[in-house]
C-alpha cells in the first residue's frame, strides 16, 4: 500500500495568511494526487485533483503543485471559511486508495 | 443537482452486521462508480471499496476481506454497503461518494460528490 504523510498535522494561522500544507507519498505517484477540505460534522469536499487542477467552484486562492512523491496545497489568502481539516489522497494505485492523516488549519 | 442521500444512524452489538444505503439522484445512476469511505471519531479518512453502479462489480481494501458486501439496485438508484462481524473499531461515520469520471471512460478514484454520512456505533 502507498503511505501518504501530511505535515504539519495542525497549524495556526490568521485571516489573510498564506498557508502551505505538504503531502509526501511513500513511492512515486506521478501527479495522481487529490486534496479535500473537511469541516466539522460535514463530508469532505474535493478541492484539487490531478495535483494541480482546481475543482469547479473552488476559489482560486487554493492551488496545488508537485509530482512524484512531494506535493503541496497552498491557500494564498486565508479566509475565515477556510479553517478546516485538509486531506491528500493518492489515486495512483488501488486497491487501496489511501489518504494522508490530515492537516487541521485553525485560528 | 447531484445528491447522495444515506440511511440513518445505526447502533449495533459486536458481531452483528450493518447495511447502509446510499440513494443517488440528479444524474444517470449507472454512469458512475460509487465508493465507500469511513471515518472513525476524531480520525482520518479510510477507503473501503468501490462498486460499478452499472455492472455491479466490486473491489475493496484487503482489510475488509470477508466482511464487506457492496450491492446496487438500479431500479431505485441505490447502493448498499454491508459490513459484518462488527467490532468496536468499526464505530465510524460511513460515507458513500461518487467517482468523478464516467464509468465508460474508466475510474478516476476521485470523489466529487459525497453523501451526508451515516454514523454506525458498535457497542455492547
Amino acid at each position: 500500500d502507498i503511505q501518504m504523510t501530511q505535515s504539519p498535522s495542525s497549524l495556526s494561522a490568521s485571516v489573510g495568511d498564506r498557508v502551505t500544507i505538504t503531502c509526501r507519498a511513500s513511492q512515486s505517484i506521478s501527479g495522481y494526487l487529490n486534496w479535500y477540505q473537511q469541516k466539522p460534522g460535514k463530508a469532505p469536499k474535493l478541492l484539487i485533483y490531478g495535483a494541480s487542477t482546481l475543482q469547479s467552484g473552488v476559489p482560486s486562492r487554493f492551488s496545488g503543485s508537485g509530482s512524484g512523491t512531494d506535493f503541496t496545497l497552498t491557500i494564498s489568502n486565508l479566509h475565515p471559511e477556510d479553517f478546516a481539516t485538509y486531506y491528500c489522497q493518492q489515486t495512483y494505485n488501488a486497491p487501496p486508495l489511501t489518504f494522508g492523516g490530515g492537516t487541521q488549519v485553525e485560528i | 443537482q447531484v445528491q447522495l442521500v444515506q440511511s440513518g444512524a445505526e447502533v449495533k452489538k459486536p458481531g452483528a452486521s450493518v447495511k447502509v444505503s446510499c440513494k443517488a439522484s440528479g444524474y444517470t445512476f449507472s454512469d458512475y462508480y460509487i465508493h465507500w469511505v469511513r471515518q472513525a471519531p476524531g480520525q482520518g479518512l479510510e477507503w473501503m471499496g468501490i462498486i460499478n453502479s452499472s455492472g455491479g462489480s466490486t473491489s475493496h481494501a484487503q482489510k475488509f476481506q470477508g466482511r464487506i458486501t457492496m450491492t446496487r439496485d438500479t431500479s431505485t438508484s441505490t447502493v448498499y454497503m454491508e459490513l459484518s462481524s462488527l467490532r468496536s473499531e468499526d464505530t465510524a461515520v460511513y460515507y458513500c461518494a461518487r467517482d468523478m469520471v464516467r464509468s465508460v471512460v474508466g475510474r478516476g478514484d476521485t470523489f466529487d460528490y459525497w453523501g451526508q454520512g451515516t454514523l454506525v456505533t458498535v457497542s455492547s
